[in-house]
């Protein structure tokens, strides 16, 4: 059973414009909303996490909007940059072990110049 | 420091063999876990170490397990494989209980089984 649903599979935007990815999930007892970011031929890298007790989180160009009674959040990237174009994924977990994330199945963004 | 290191980096195996994937966690850090990432999905919690000992499984089959040395290494592996344990198979450490919440992720052992 998919627990967090990611969308879209894939966007495209222009440098400088501002890809919104979506996520929802389904567990109330998440408490741990991370985002990673993934290159070809990597690893996922952590990029920005946010917990509950906050309905938004700034770290440089990317922002996580969080609504805990729509049981949504999503992350925002501000001017984005050639370089941004990698796969986005979101993921979740419950307080007793962040390690054991359940993950989104991924958005492709494509920044052209 | 050092990351997280996995090897071998790209195997092909046939249906009903076994296989053994091997992890150096970051340096300092006690707790190793293994992620199978399919093709286009993102990445599945298999299980985790922690002090050598297994704490917490995802929902893979016991034809899958592992090992954590005292040196915070570990070993993934696979018995009786089907073709569709064909994946990405990433193995991330962390600190722990004590974490702040930050997996480290190595590049993967890209396993393909005929």
């Amino acid at each position: 059973q998919q627990q967090v649903k990611q969308s879209p599979q894939s966007l495209i935007v222009q440098k400088g414009g501002i890809p919104i990815i979506n996520c929802a999930y389904e567990n109330t007892a998440f408490d741990y909303f991370p985002w990673y970011q993934q290159f070809p031929g990597k690893g996922p890298a952590l990029l920005i996490a946010i917990r509950p007790d906050v309905s938004e989180k700034k770290e440089g160009r990317f922002t996580i909007s969080f609504n805990k009674s729509a049981k949504q959040f999503s992350l925002h990237i501000m001017d984005s940059q050639p370089g941004d174009s990698a796969t986005y994924f979101c993921a979740a977990s419950k307080g007793d072990n962040t390690d054991k994330l359940i993950f989104g199945t991924g958005t492709r963004l494509q920044v052209f110049p | 420091e050092t990351g997280v290191t996995q090897s071998p980096t790209h195997l092909i195996k046939t249906r009903g063999q076994q296989v053994t994937l091997r992890c150096s966690s970051q340096s300092g850090h006690n707790t190793v876990s293994w992620y199978q990432q399919a093709l286009g999905q993102g990445p599945q919690f298999i299980f985790q170490y922690y002090r050598e000992e297994e704490n917490g499984r995802g929902n893979f089959p016991p034809r899958f397990s592992g090992l954590q040395f005292p040196n915070y290494s570990s070993e993934l592996n696979v018995n009786a494989l089907e073709l569709d344990d064909s994946a990405l198979y990433l193995c991330a450490s962390s600190l722990g209980f004590a974490n702040t919440g930050e997996l480290f992720f190595g590049e993967g052992s890209r396993l393909t089984v005929l």
